[in-house]
């Protein structure tokens, strides 16, 4: 079975920490890996695409990460200020044909000021 | 805004109406997709369109729920006989190539 976990579950840090969240995954024959924010009540807001060909991609504070040999894939978030406080997922598209996502059940993430 | 468009963003019905959500996507993208999300959890799939062609529907697409895509370009999803389990967040997302785009989604909430 397709599956994707997400460790931690929820996660509070002091504002300024640099972080790591963690996505892992059960099979290697990805298509591709989004990371999502959620902020609550919200919808979902794309953060960073990485493809099966890619290994990693950056975008401003934000540095995503892919290692399909290991099945994990890693958020880096620098300098975190309070407004990152929200809740992010991490979803595989498993090489299934309909491009489909698998998604995680998120890690919530407070900054504290 | 030329991003994907949901309505209403909040819906609430008694047990045993029927509901139906719009999704708009962003234009020219020719996948379209319905996912629920209940509290705590991620999305989970619902099902799959490609152009005015529904290609996949999960099993939690129970025969309750149907979803149309009549000209390939928004799509409805309809709830019959609502029960207080459909309570979730509707999101729909389109994508044209490999990244995908969410709209803000539908809050149903079931009395």
């Amino acid at each position: 079975k397709q599956e994707v976990t997400q460790i931690p579950a929820a996660l509070s840090v002091p504002e300024g920490e640099n972080l790591v969240l963690n996505c892992s995954f059960t099979d290697s024959a990805i298509y591709n890996l989004q990371w999502f924010r959620q902020d609550p009540g919200k919808g979902l807001t794309s953060l960073l695409l990485i493809q099966s060909s890619q290994r990693e991609q950056t975008s401003g504070r934000l540095n995503a990460s892919l290692d399909k040999s290991s099945g994990r894939s890693t958020l880096y978030i620098a300098a975190s200020q309070p407004g990152d406080s929200a809740t992010y997922l991490c979803a595989v598209d498993f090489t299934s044909g309909t491009y489909k996502y698998i998604f995680g059940t998120g890690t919530r993430l407070k900054v504290l000021a | 805004d030329t991003g994907v468009s949901q309505n209403p963003r909040h819906k609430i019905t008694k047990r045993g109406q029927n509901v139906t959500f719009r999704c708009d996507p962003i234009s020219e993208h020719n996948r379209l997709y319905w996912y629920r999300q209940t509290l705590g959890q991620g999305p989970e799939f619902l099902t799959y369109f490609q152009n005015e062609a529904q290609l996949e529907k999960s099993r939690l697409l129970s025969d309750r729920f149907s979803a149309e895509r009549p000209k390939g370009s928004f799509s409805t999803l309809e709830i019959q006989r609502t029960e207080q389990g459909d309570s979730a967040m509707y999101l729909c997302a389109s994508r044209k190539n490999t990244e995908a785009f969410f709209g803000q989604g539908t809050r149903l909430t079931v009395v």
